[in-house]
């Protein structure tokens, strides 16, 4: 099976500061993709970053970096120096053969930044 | 460019009518998704098309029908809906279904059945 896990609800974090929003996921899958969403309240599911199975360096996107740790499957956002902005939902996703390539995504974790 | 465009924002719709949702892209993506997203949930995947054919059906009622008219475009035609079927609806594009890229997601048509 395939199933991503975001185990926090919710998150606040103080405006500057830097916060690890958590991923882990199941698969059996070789290879496969992860990937990090970003939905604010207006509605549009915004692409912030990607990290594939075989990649031996976590990615980084600006503020963004994913710390991927296959061993352990988590595949955790790390955002950098916060902003009012970041406020969002943000969603961990996958993809993989095994379920045919569908993108499956996770809970969702809501991010609060605090001034 | 990564832009997915979805046409309109906003629509109220009465349990009559017929109307149709519109998304499109410009990046040459060749896998092309409708997704369904209820408040507070993630998106549900409903169809995928691939190289303008239908590819997956996530077993939706036939009042939702696609059209891919040709690989920029892809349209969802809403008949005799149900107040249930009020939700966020996003159109997303991918480089090819077969690939494990990224998707990306237009800014979603807000639905609401009376």
């Amino acid at each position: 099976a395939q199933k991503i896990t975001q185990t926090q609800p919710g998150m606040f974090v103080q405006e500057k500061e830097a916060v690890t929003l958590d991923c882990t996921y199941d698969t059996s899958d070789q290879s496969y993709g992860l990937f990090w969403y970003k939905q604010p309240s207006s509605g549009e599911m915004i692409f912030l970053i990607y990290q594939g199975s075989y990649d031996e360096q976590n990615a980084t996107e600006g503020r963004y970096s994913l710390n991927f740790q296959k061993a352990r499957k988590s595949a955790n956002l790390v955002i950098s120096a916060s902003q009012l902005g970041d406020s969002a939902m943000y969603f961990c996703a996958m993809r993989g053969v095994v379920k045919g390539n569908k993108l499956v995504f996770g809970a969702g974790t809501i991010l609060r930044v605090k001034s | 460019d990564t832009e997915v465009t979805q046409t309109p924002k906003h629509l109220v719709m009465g349990m009559t009518n017929k109307k149709s949702l519109k998304c499109e892209q410009h990046m040459g993506h060749r896998a092309m998704y409708w997704y369904k997203q209820k408040a507070k949930k993630p998106p549900e995947l409903m169809f995928v098309y691939s190289y303008e054919k239908l590819s997956i059906n996530e077993s939706v009622p036939s009042r939702f029908s696609p059209e891919c008219p040709n690989s920029s475009l892809l349209n969802l035609h809403l008949h005799a809906l149900q107040p249930e079927d009020s939700a966020l609806y996003l159109c997303a594009s991918s480089q090819a279904y077969s690939e494990v890229t990224e998707a990306f997601f237009g800014q979603g048509t807000r639905l609401t059945v009376v």
